[in-house]
């Protein structure tokens, strides 16, 4: 079992629509959180990242972490068509190894 | 600045063939690490490196090897190419490896082993 899970989707909304994407976790060493964007055929970038539970707001991204039931979520507001990519949550202890879910698909259409 | 830069962007391997799959960063990171990517799995950890000379197996080591003799370069070594190692291979760079700094990709080898 995956130490992150995550609902692969894939997902689609109409452009302006409010994205939910959640992830669960296992390991209750887990600090920091973070979200990826991966464009098609486009390596992973750093989106957000949060540590401990509570939020962090950037722009129309907010991301949100509850430790007591494990959970990972990400919320864009008014979603663009350029928001179409893949969403990877992923979260990490004291150790150098990060640990991915396996990512949800979202397109946006116009 | 070029960031990460992964070489080759496509491989066609058969069963048993050899290959190295080149991975450099040029933001002089200590810390650089390799992952595969596949469906329904996401990035799995192959190795990592926190140094030159210093590296470490993450969550799907076998069949793959690495090296870090300098802080530049990480290459992937598959010895013995098998239809499982069939994937999207990337290869990520940070300034140490501490938790909260943010993991630098490459664009990725696309991996067909037949």
């Amino acid at each position: 079992q995956k130490e992150v899970e995550q609902d692969p989707g894939p997902l689609s909304v109409p452009e302006g629509a409010i994205v939910s994407l959640n992830c669960t976790y296992s390991n209750s060493a887990f600090q920091y959180f973070m979200w990826y964007r991966q464009y098609s055929r486009k390596g992973p970038e750093l989106l957000m990242y949060t540590y401990s539970s509570g939020n962090k707001e950037d722009g129309r991204f907010t991301a949100q972490v509850d430790k007591s039931s494990k959970y990972i979520s990400l919320f864009i507001r008014d979603s663009q068509p350029s928001d179409s990519a893949t969403y990877l949550c992923a979260s990490r202890s004291n150790d150098y190894k990060l640990s991915f879910g396996a990512g949800t698909t979202v397109t946006v259409r116009a | 600045n070029a960031g990460v830069t992964q070489t080759p962007k496509f491989q066609v391997l058969k069963t048993g063939q050899s290959m190295t799959l080149q991975c450099a960063q040029d933001m002089n990171h200590e810390y650089m690490s390799w992952y595969r990517q596949d469906p329904g799995m996401g990035l799995r950890l192959i190795h990592y490196s926190v140094g030159a000379g210093i590296t470490d197996q993450g969550e799907v080591p076998n069949g793959y090897n690495v090296s870090r003799s300098t802080t530049e370069d990480f290459p992937l070594r598959l010895l013995s190419a098998a239809p499982s190692q069939t994937s999207v291979y990337f290869c990520a760079s940070s300034y140490s490896g501490q938790m909260n700094e943010k993991l630098f990709f490459g664009s990725g080898t696309q991996l067909s082993v037949l």
